[in-house]
């Protein structure tokens, strides 16, 4: 089966603009996470997505955002980008086993490269 | 605020060798994960152990979780070049299975 797909695999932007991100999610699957993966931060969790609704939030300025359509597919949106906001991002999705938070494995994207000049 | 530490950062080691990874926290987690990202990927999940002093083994790399479900390691037996990549552990809490804390990771080179 197709696995987690992020569109577009590398973008570069100047400061100041704004960035979306697309992931659809491996069908089936619910629940859609977002990390960013930088060399100096590693992979942090930025926010996840379930049936639409933000579930879970990491510690990102509110200029990271994001939100779920009823098929499952997400979008995160970077506003006013900064130089450090240039990473990998990563997003995962997880079909819901046990409960809205329950157990089930993490299936990532090959992720988006973004590049902040 | 990175709350797991991986050691080593950096392991070149040669086919046939034996290593072993180590992941530390100060916190307990439900449960943790070991990964493998290869270049342009997204990490693979390899395994999850989720009871303090479980062992488990997939093939030639063996994992451990800590008795106090803070710390756990990977042991990979007679490396080969195909296991080369960054290896990273990911604990999570009791309810929030897709808010995964990651580790510093461990960039590993195996050569012929």
């Amino acid at each position: 089966k197709a696995g987690v797909t992020q569109t577009p695999r590398y973008l570069i932007k100047t400061r100041g603009q704004q960035v979306t991100l697309s992931c659809s999610p491996i069908s089936g699957h619910r629940s859609v996470s977002w990390y960013q993966q930088t060399p100096g931060q590693g992979l942090q969790f930025l926010f996840e997505y379930f049936s639409e609704t933000q579930r879970n939030k990491g510690n990102f300025p509110g200029r990271f955002s994001g939100r779920q359509f009823s098929n499952s597919r997400s979008e995160m949106n970077v506003s006013t980008l900064e130089l450090g906001d240039s990473a990998l991002y990563l997003c995962a999705s997880r079909r819901i086993t046990s409960g809205v938070s329950g157990t089930g494995e993490l299936f990532f994207g090959e992720g988006s490269r973004l590049t902040v000049l | 605020t990175q709350l797991l530490e991986q050691s080593p950062q950096f392991l070149s080691i040669q086919e046939g060798e034996n290593l072993t990874v180590y992941c530390n926290s100060s916190s307990v987690f439900s449960s943790l994960q070991w990964y493998r990202q290869e270049p342009g990927e997204g990490p693979v999940l390899l395994v999850t152990v989720v009871t303090g002093g479980e062992v488990k083994k997939l093939k030639r790399l063996t994992f451990q979780f800590g008795d106090a479900r803070k710390d756990s390691s990977l042991h990979i037996t007679a490396a080969q070049p195909g296991d080369t990549g960054l290896y990273l552990c990911a604990g999570a809490h009791t309810g929030t299975a897709s808010k995964l804390t990651f580790g510093t990771g461990t960039r590993l080179q195996v050569t012929l």
